[in-house]
């Protein structure tokens, strides 16, 4: 089945400081790939929806310089918080829609991030 | 506005079998989506509905009624490893993203 890999899977970062989390396509091309954050024992929330060659659309509320994307490659997206806090800790989780069957997501294991 | 509604928790024995619902509000359905998720884990993909009826997958059915904005999760021959939370999903317009219910907490107990 297809497979999507997240970097780093565990971050513990100082307040201040930015941190970058990678996602990959491991064995199909994703033009678009999603991504989410969870709270726990919470549902998924989609922060925003990433395309290859373009600016991300960020869901209502979320702050776009906060949280940077960036889609390089038709395998890789990025998501950078950006001077994290303590409120920015939680579970963060990408999503690739594969490019040949368009109506199926497959997920990352996720990143928890937490922020001292 | 996005809404799903589905129930928080479940409760059920080994063998039995539950079924979880879900209806929505949503702008531009294109078809319901049932994920599972086991603590700490990743959202593994379990159906999808863009028709209205029943689709069999394994021990997991799902049914969809686009006229009554509803679905449902059917789990046969409950095993302890289904112990999870399973989330129902809107697959909605523009880049076909995926709106989340909150969840529904299955417990399968001996």
């Amino acid at each position: 089945g297809a497979v999507v890999s997240q970097h780093p899977s565990r971050v513990i970062c100082k307040s201040g400081t930015s941190v970058k989390i990678e996602c990959r396509s491991l064995d199909f091309q994703a033009t678009t790939m999603f991504w989410y954050r969870q709270f726990p024992k919470k549902s998924l929330m989609l922060m925003a929806t990433s395309n290859e060659g373009s600016k991300a659309t960020y869901e209502q509320g979320v702050e776009k310089d906060k949280f940077l994307i960036n889609h390089a490659s038709l395998t890789l997206s990025t998501l950078t918080v950006t001077s994290a806090h303590p409120e920015d800790s939680s579970f963060y989780i990408c999503s690739a829609r594969d490019d040949r069957a368009t109506e199926t997501q497959y997920f990352g294991p996720g990143t928890r991030l937490l922020v001292l | 506005g996005q809404s799903l509604e589905q129930p928080s928790e479940v409760t059920a024995v080994e063998g039995a079998i539950v079924q979880i619902n879900c209806t929505y509000q949503t702008s531009g359905f294109y078809g319901l989506s049932w994920y599972q998720q086991h603590d700490g884990g990743a959202p593994t993909f379990l159906s999808y509905n863009a028709l209205d009826g029943l689709e069999e997958t394994g021990r997991f059915s799902s049914f969809l009624s686009r006229s009554d904005s509803y679905g449902y999760l059917l789990l046969q021959e409950l095993q302890m490893k289904d112990s999870a939370s399973y989330f129902c999903a809107v697959r909605i317009g523009g880049y076909n993203k995926l709106i989340f219910g909150a969840g529904t907490r299955l417990a399968v107990h001996p």
